[in-house]
């Protein structure tokens, strides 16, 4: 099994849906929970952290963590074209100095006009 | 926000030859810095992790001596790919931990590199 699991995809919406994106994961020390969103050909771009349980909302994104089910959730509300990319959940145990960043395999997100 | 550098984006090189790939960390100090490699349509693989000042520690099935890594400043990391083949051929990603002050310290990366080795 898997540390982190997430559902590759691809997810296709059209303009100004709701899109909700997910990871799964076994490892219970797991506390930073990280999303990032990698366009084609291009490295990844953070967009939300969170750390333990709970919410986090960043303009139309939301992050959420539920660690009793060891699952975490990232929210797009009115989801552009431009939010086409794939999004990448990534958590690790804590932080400072070396700490592995485990990934999941990511999702694939198109936003259809 | 923190800003992560790397250099060059595209290269190609012939098989035998050897690629070096720099990644900067632009204006924080990055103690750790991490190589990923990432396959068409796969996820990111971490190769190593790269600290100042020491050994890089490299994840199992990673060639050592294939894959060299230094670290040698605060705000420098390189890989270099020794004798590559087409099969060494891929998108590869460096990574550093944030600034304290950042985000919860957490993970930027550089724009990633293509090598392609013909």
């Amino acid at each position: 099994q898997k540390e982190v699991e997430q559902d590759p995809g691809p997810l296709s919406v059209p303009e100004g849906a709701i899109v909700s994106l997910n990871c799964t994961y076994s490892n219970s020390a797991f506390q930073y929970f990280m999303w990032y969103r990698q366009y084609s050909r291009k490295g990844p771009e953070l967009l939300m952290y969170t750390y333990s349980s709970g919410n986090k909302e960043d303009g139309r994104f939301t992050a959420q963590v539920d660690k009793s089910s060891k699952y975490i959730s990232l929210f797009i509300r009115d989801s552009q074209p431009s939010d086409s990319a794939t999004y990448l959940c990534a958590m690790s145990a804590s932080f400072g100095g070396y700490q592995k960043v485990t990934f999941g395999t990511g999702t694939k997100l198109q936003v259809i006009p | 926000g923190a800003v992560v550098s790397q250099h060059p984006s595209r290269v190609i090189c012939k098989s035998g030859t050897s690629v070096k790939i720099e990644c900067r960390s632009l204006d924080f100090q990055a103690t750790t810095m991490f190589w990923y490699r990432q396959f068409p349509k796969q996820s990111l693989m971490l190769m190593a992790t790269s600290n100042e000042g020491s050994k890089a520690t490299y994840e199992q099935g990673v060639e050592k001596d294939k894959f060299l890594i230094n670290h040698a400043s605060l705000t420098l990391s390189t890989l270099t790919v020794t004798s590559a083949h087409p099969e060494d051929s891929s998108f590869y990603i460096c990574s550093a931990r944030g600034p304290p002050r950042g985000p919860g310290n957490t993970i930027y990366f550089g724009e990633g590199s293509w090598l392609t080795v013909v």
